[in-house]
This record gives C-alpha cells, sequence and structure tokens, in this order.
C-alpha cells in the first residue's frame, strides 16, 4: 500500500531561518507529490506539486522540495522563515498505478511554529 | 471564480440528528472528495465519485452516505450523528485524466456533536 509519512509532528523555528519539513514516501512507482499548507481555521492552499519534469520543485511564498527517489523523499524548504509561514503542513501523494490513482493520501502533518 | 464550496461553515448537532452537508464546485472537475480532519491524524478519505451517478467508499465510511447526482454537487449525509462524527469535513475536487493533477479544497465545515 503506498503511504507518506510526516516525519515531524512540530517544527519551531526562529523568523529569518531556514525551515525543513521532511517527508518520506512508499511507492513501487515514482508518484504524484504535493504539498499543501493550511493557515488555522482554513482550507488548504498547494504549495508545490512533483510532476516529474524536475527534481527540484518551486512553490509559492519561496517554499522548495526536492525530490530524491533513492531515499524516497520529498521535503520542503524554505531559506528564510517568516511569520506568516506559520502554519499547518502536510505532504501528500497520488499513487501513479492501479485503481488508487483517483485517490489523495495524506500525511499527518507538520505543525510549523515561527519565533519573533 | 467560487472553486469549491461548503456549507454550512459551522454545525451543532445533537446525538442521533441528521444534516446534509453540502459541497458544489463549478470547474467541471470529475473527481470529487470528501474528507475528515482530525487533529495529529491528517485528512481521512470518507468517500470519493469519479463521475456523476458514480461513488466508492474511502478509509472511514462508517456512518456516512453519499450521492452524485449531477458533475457539480457532491452532498455527505450523516443518518445518525455520534459524538465521534465531531471533526472538520473538507470537500475537494480534481481533474480526471493524466498528469499531475492536484485537489481544489472548500473551507471546511466545523461540525461538533453534542
Amino acid at each position: 500500500a503506498q503511504s507518506v509519512t510526516q516525519l515531524d509532528s512540530h517544527v519551531s523555528v526562529s523568523e529569518g531561518t531556514p525551515v525543513l519539513l521532511r517527508c518520506n514516501y512508499s511507492s513501487s512507482y515514482s508518484p504524484s507529490l504535493f504539498w499543501y499548507v493550511q493557515h488555522p481555521n482554513k482550507g488548504l492552499q498547494l504549495l508545490l506539486k512533483y510532476t516529474s519534469a524536475a527534481t527540484l520543485v518551486k512553490g509559492i511564498n519561496g517554499f522548495e522540495a526536492e525530490f530524491k527517489k533513492s531515499e524516497t523523499s520529498f521535503h520542503l524548504t524554505k531559506p528564510s522563515a517568516h511569520m506568516s509561514d506559520a502554519a499547518e503542513y502536510f505532504c501528500v501523494v497520488r499513487p501513479s498505478w492501479g485503481g488508487a490513482t483517483n485517490k489523495l493520501i495524506f500525511g499527518t502533518g507538520t505543525l510549523l511554529a515561527v519565533q519573533p | 471564480n467560487a472553486g469549491v464550496t461548503q456549507t454550512p461553515k459551522f454545525r451543532i448537532l445533537k446525538i442521533g440528528q441528521s444534516m446534509t452537508l453540502q459541497c458544489t464546485q463549478d470547474m467541471n472537475h470529475n473527481y470529487m472528495y470528501w474528507y475528515r480532519q482530525d487533529p495529529g491524524m491528517g485528512l481521512k478519505l470518507i468517500y470519493y465519485s469519479v463521475g456523476a451517478g458514480i461513488t466508492d467508499k474511502g478509509e472511514v465510511p462508517n456512518g456516512y452516505n453519499v450521492s452524485r447526482s449531477t458533475t457539480e454537487d457532491f452532498p455527505l449525509r450523516l443518518e445518525l450523528a455520534a459524538p465521534s462524527q465531531t471533526s472538520v469535513y473538507f470537500c475537494a475536487s480534481s481533474r480526471s485524466g493524466g498528469g499531475v493533477t492536484e485537489a481544489f479544497f472548500g473551507q471546511g465545515t466545523r461540525l461538533t456533536v453534542v
């Protein structure tokens, strides 16, 4: 079965320092991968998606993610955190084969806190 | 450009009551989904639909029903509300076909069963 694991439930950084949110997936084939962000009491917004065109994916608000097939990872990074980045982040996989391609599988989320 | 619209935004139900959560999308997407979000658990798929007239169970379908009579609408029905159904519910849609297709989410419905 395909799955996604977010390795940290909470991450706290200081404003202006780098952000790293870790995600590992399990899949027999290269899946489609996404990062979504959810601000408090809001819906989910797409940050970026892996399209297989490039392993380094750029998203909105300065976020990036690198697809590493050998490590089955898709970690989310940002060089410099801003207070407005405080939110919950979800790594999501869409299987690329079989009858499950119409489903999205969510990680359990990482809550990012940004300290002034 | 409305996207995915959910109503209501908030609701309090008594145990045993029933209600329907409404979801509509204006992007002509074939795929629609209902998720529930509980703290620390991520989003769990309740039901999904790949087109009008076609629905299927997700991970946590018990206590819920859905229908899909049109491409635009995908209501979620709770027949006998239970405290375990207290959650935030999200409706989403995506296009079908090949390629990397992300889902678009509504703003959520916060449901409390007391």
